[in-house]
């Protein structure tokens, strides 16, 4: 089966600044999309990026961009500026292409200090 | 902006009750999927379905039963709700194919408490 881990369970930040969440994943397939998920207190889950397994270039959406290594099978998020707004649980998620299910990890709770 | 409509925010109920969890989408989406939510364990899926009438199990299906008459409505049911049971309940949608592939839209959630 398909596994997804996330070995920070809880990480912080200054607002500002920089901060990466890891994330690896294990499979064997080669067609397949990864995701960040973010999920802030009491609200709903939204995505924040989306990689395509087949593309060598990195995501990027505005401050928050990916480490895609293929093949160490890591799949890492780099914030930047962080703000205040960005403290939330943030899920890493695997589909193989053509299926319709995400596998996510367990989650990192960032905080973000003032 | 898709939007993800869980009907009830925080529910409490007692051992035994049977229990509905609805969900609605208003995008048209083909797939819908139920995950439960629970500290250190990050997102389980429970069951999905990816048309009318159409499910299948997930990773924890076991005393859950789902329905999905509409396109729009997929509902998770507890038969005979345990305390075991007591998480944060996740529905989700996505459309079936597209640049859009496997993208899901979450609802808020349900905060399910079972005494």
């Amino acid at each position: 089966a398909q596994t997804v881990t996330q070995s920070q369970p809880e990480m912080s930040v200054q607002e500002a600044e920089t901060v990466t969440l890891s994330c690896t994943y294990d499979t064997s397939e080669s067609d397949y999309y990864l995701f960040w998920y973010k999920q802030p207190p009491s609200r709903q889950m939204i995505l924040v990026i989306r990689q395509e397994a087949y593309k060598q270039q990195n995501a990027t959406e505005n401050r928050f961009s990916v480490n895609f290594q293929k093949a160490a099978k890591s799949f890492s998020l780099k914030i930047s500026d962080s703000q205040l707004g960005d403290a939330a649980m943030y899920f890493c998620g695997w589909a193989q292409g053509g299926s319709e299910k995400l596998v996510f990890g367990k989650g990192t709770k960032l905080t973000v200090n003032p | 902006d898709v939007k993800v409509t869980q009907s009830s925010r925080y529910l409490v109920k007692r051992t035994g009750e049977k229990v509905f969890l609805e969900c609605v989408q208003d995008m048209d989406h083909e797939n819908m999927f139920w995950y439960r939510q629970d500290p250190g364990l990050g997102l389980r899926l429970i069951y999905f379905s990816y048309d009318v009438k159409m499910k299948e199990k997930g990773d924890i299906p076991e005393g859950y039963s789902v329905s999905r008459e509409k396109k729009e409505r997929f509902s998770l049911i507890l038969e005979s709700a345990s305390t075991n049971q007591t998480s944060m309940y996740l529905c989700a949608s996505s459309l079936y194919q597209g640049i859009a592939k496997n993208i899901q839209y979450f609802g808020a959630g349900t905060r399910l408490s079972v005494l």
